[in-house]
């Protein structure tokens, strides 16, 4: 079974650019979470889809934004970019929700804003 | 969940040591507690995890305690091995259905 991959790998975008990153859940799953982990922290909770919808977001600013589509992929966009930006974005799934169940994730995007 | 607390956020042990991880979470409603762990340039992977009307979990050399009361929940590792060494995340999940990490401790065990 396919685990939930991430693309692209790696991004470099000019500060001020937008950034769309992708995700692709396990199959079966519905729900799919977005989490940034600066260099050196932890994971700091962005996004989540399920069913099509976003169903809570975390202290993000509204240039963060995202969409799931159909097949339960989802893309995340950050416009403006700004040099903090840069981190690795992890992208989780599950079959729904996150409660009282495992979180399976991508092997990330690094983004990095010059 | 909401924010989780988390210490040490650096641990270095000898081998064949133990090493204890500390959480600490606010929202009541959490019922689920995993603990995940993270190698250098790898996803973060489940290792254990603890639900809410357990006290105790124990798989091998691992282990998770959770006291509800006082909304602690601890991993400990026993005779640590140098593969060991990652970054260590708890998190809580509860009412929101999100899941909140604390910011990460980085095991060393030293050969």
């Amino acid at each position: 079974e396919a685990g939930v991959t991430q693309s692209p790998t790696h991004l470099i975008k000019t500060r001020g650019q937008q950034a769309t990153l992708r995700c692709s859940p396990i199959s079966g799953h519905t729900s799919v979470y977005w989490y940034q982990q600066a260099l050196g922290l932890g994971l700091q909770f962005l996004l989540w889809y399920d069913e099509g919808e976003e169903r809570n977001r975390g202290n993000f600013p509204p240039r963060f934004s995202g969409r799931q589509f159909p097949n339960y992929s989802s893309e995340l966009n950050v416009n403006a970019l700004e040099l903090e930006d840069s981190a690795l974005y992890l992208c989780a799934s599950s079959p729904w929700g996150l409660f009282n169940t495992e979180a399976f994730f991508g092997q990330g995007t690094r983004l990095t804003v010059v | 969940g909401e924010n989780v607390e988390q210490h040490p956020s650096t641990l270095s042990v000898q081998e064949g040591d133990s090493a204890v991880i500390k959480c600490t979470y606010s929202d009541s409603a959490s019922n689920y507690f995993p603990w995940y762990k993270q190698e250098l340039g790898k996803r973060p992977q489940l290792i254990i995890d603890i639900r809410s009307n357990v006290g105790e979990k124990k798989d091998q050399r691992i282990a998770v305690t959770l006291n509800k009361t006082a909304k602690h929940f601890s991993l400990h590792i026993t005779e640590t091995q140098p593969e060991d060494s990652a970054v260590y995340f708890c998190a809580d999940s509860g009412g929101t259905n999100d899941m909140r990490f604390g910011a990460g401790t980085r095991l060393t065990v030293k050969p």
